[in-house]
């Protein structure tokens, strides 16, 4: 089973629309969580961190649901420029605190 | 300004031709590692480094090598590359590995095919 799965999508969503992205992950002992965008096949760049109390970066909210093992990221008032794949990143001592990430998940926003 | 620089960007070459593709970061972070991405399988790590002269494989390190002779460094050695080596490749570090909150900061990448 793998570590961490993605719904590989594609979302296609008009501009101004709010999208979700959930992230389940296989092991309970997962400790650390991330999203990351990727553009174009250029290098992933971390988007933000997963806190257990759930957190916010403008328009961006992550969210960690340990019962169920997913994490979620939610885009509101979608932009043209948020048009990327994201992907997301579990870490934990079972893994030897390496990180394993999700296949991503494609996004296109729509003018 | 802070980053991890992977060199070269694009690199073509022929099958058994000993290549390698270096990395450098100058945020002075402990943990180094190197992964291949390729179409539908997502990030697989190939080896991973925790510290100066410390290096573990990852879930794919056949047909690759690494060092870590220096902190900032860590390169990765293709002895004999084969076609199913062509992918795109990332260098990444953090902090440190032992910190459950460290996140990865990834090189800009390289395209490596080999024919």
């Amino acid at each position: 089973r793998k570590e961490v799965e993605q719904d590989p999508g594609p979302f296609n969503v008009p501009e101004g629309a709010t999208v979700a992205f959930n992230c389940t992950y296989s092991n309970s002992a997962s400790q650390s969580f991330f999203w990351y965008r990727q553009d174009c096949r250029k290098e992933p760049k971390l988007l933000m961190s997963v806190y257990s109390s759930g957190n916010e970066d403008g328009r961006f909210t992550a969210q960690l649901n340990r019962a169920s093992q997913y994490i979620s990221l939610l885009i509101r008032d979608s932009k043209l420029s948020d048009s990327a794949t994201y992907l997301c990143a579990v870490k934990g001592w079972h893994t030897g605190n390496q990180f394993y990430f999700g296949t991503g998940t494609s996004l296109t926003v729509i003018p | 300004e802070a980053q991890v620089t992977q060199n070269p960007r694009y690199l073509i070459t022929v099958t058994g031709k000993k290549l390698t593709v270096t990395c450098s970061q100058n945020m002075n972070h402990e943990y180094m590692s190197w992964y291949r991405q390729d179409p539908g399988l997502g990030l697989r790590q190939i080896y991973y480094s925790m510290n100066v002269e410390v290096t573990d494989k990852g879930d794919v390190p056949e047909g690759y090598k690494v060092s870590r002779k220096e902190k900032r460094n860590f390169p990765l050695i293709l002895e004999s590359p084969s076609p199913n080596q062509t992918s795109l490749y990332f260098c990444a570090s953090s902090v440190t590995g032992q910190g459950i909150n460290s996140p990865l900061h990834f090189g800009n990448g390289t395209r490596l095919t080999v024919t």
